[in-house]
């Protein structure tokens, strides 16, 4: 079975604090991506990656950054956490486009205050 | 650009009963359709994957369609039971990402 593992299930952090979030699959994934979710918003992607060392923006990478130094291995960055980024945050993984599918971890609660 | 829209956004029924979850999108050039469960505060457990070649896919109780032409999905639920209970998302995939609607969140009472 493919496993997404996220470093934290719930996280509260200051404003202006910078906050990592670790993301770790164990299928040799090439893809792997982040997500948040929001209420009425759904789903919308920050950030992904097709290999190590590369990344691509999403449709809301604004106060985002992202890390990608090993093939197992993705990392969300907050540089400096504000309240708007309080949200589920998804990490999620697949072996390609097309035809295959996209396996998610369990999600990480932040709260920002 | 690809909307995905998915009604009802919840529906509450008694256990025993046959579902039907619609998911409708905007712009049908897309790899495939995948429908998602989603309990409270948890991650997304796929369900189903329907490549943009194929019509339908089962997994047990489960039964998924698609029709790329009028831009629609259907995820089917026989015999719902209360364990069925969640949110459903279905998601087309398009170059790069994954456009998710909003959900449905169902309600299944014994």
């Amino acid at each position: 079975d493919v496993k997404v593992t996220q470093s934290s299930r719930y996280l509260v952090k200051r404003t202006g604090e910078k906050v990592f979030l670790e993301c770790v699959q164990d299928m040799d994934h090439e893809n792997m991506f982040w997500y948040r979710q929001d209420p009425g918003l759904g789903l919308r992607l920050i950030y992904f990656s097709y290999d190590v060392k590369m990344k691509e923006k999403g449709d809301i990478p604004e106060g985002y950054s992202v890390s990608r130094e090993k093939k197992e291995r993705f990392s969300l960055i907050l540089e400096s956490a504000s309240t708007n980024q309080t949200s589920m945050y998804l990490c999620a993984s697949s072996p390609g486009q097309g035809a295959y599918e996209q396996y998610f971890g369990p999600g990480t609660r932040l709260t920002v205050t | 650009k690809q909307e995905v829209t998915q009604i009802p956004a919840a529906l509450s029924v008694p256990e025993g009963e046959n579902l039907v979850l619609n998911c409708s999108f905007t712009d049908s050039a897309i790899y495939n359709l995948q429908w998602f469960r989603q309990d409270p505060g948890k991650g997304l457990t796929s369900l189903l994957l329907i490549q943009s070649s194929q019509r339908e896919q089962t997994s047990g109780r489960l039964n998924a369609s698609l029709d790329k032409s009028s831009g629609r999905s259907t995820l089917y639920i026989a015999a719902s039971q209360p364990g069925d209970s969640a949110t459903y998302l279905c998601a087309v995939e398009v170059p790069d990402k994954l456009i998710f609607g909003t959900g449905t969140r169902l309600q299944v009472f014994p």
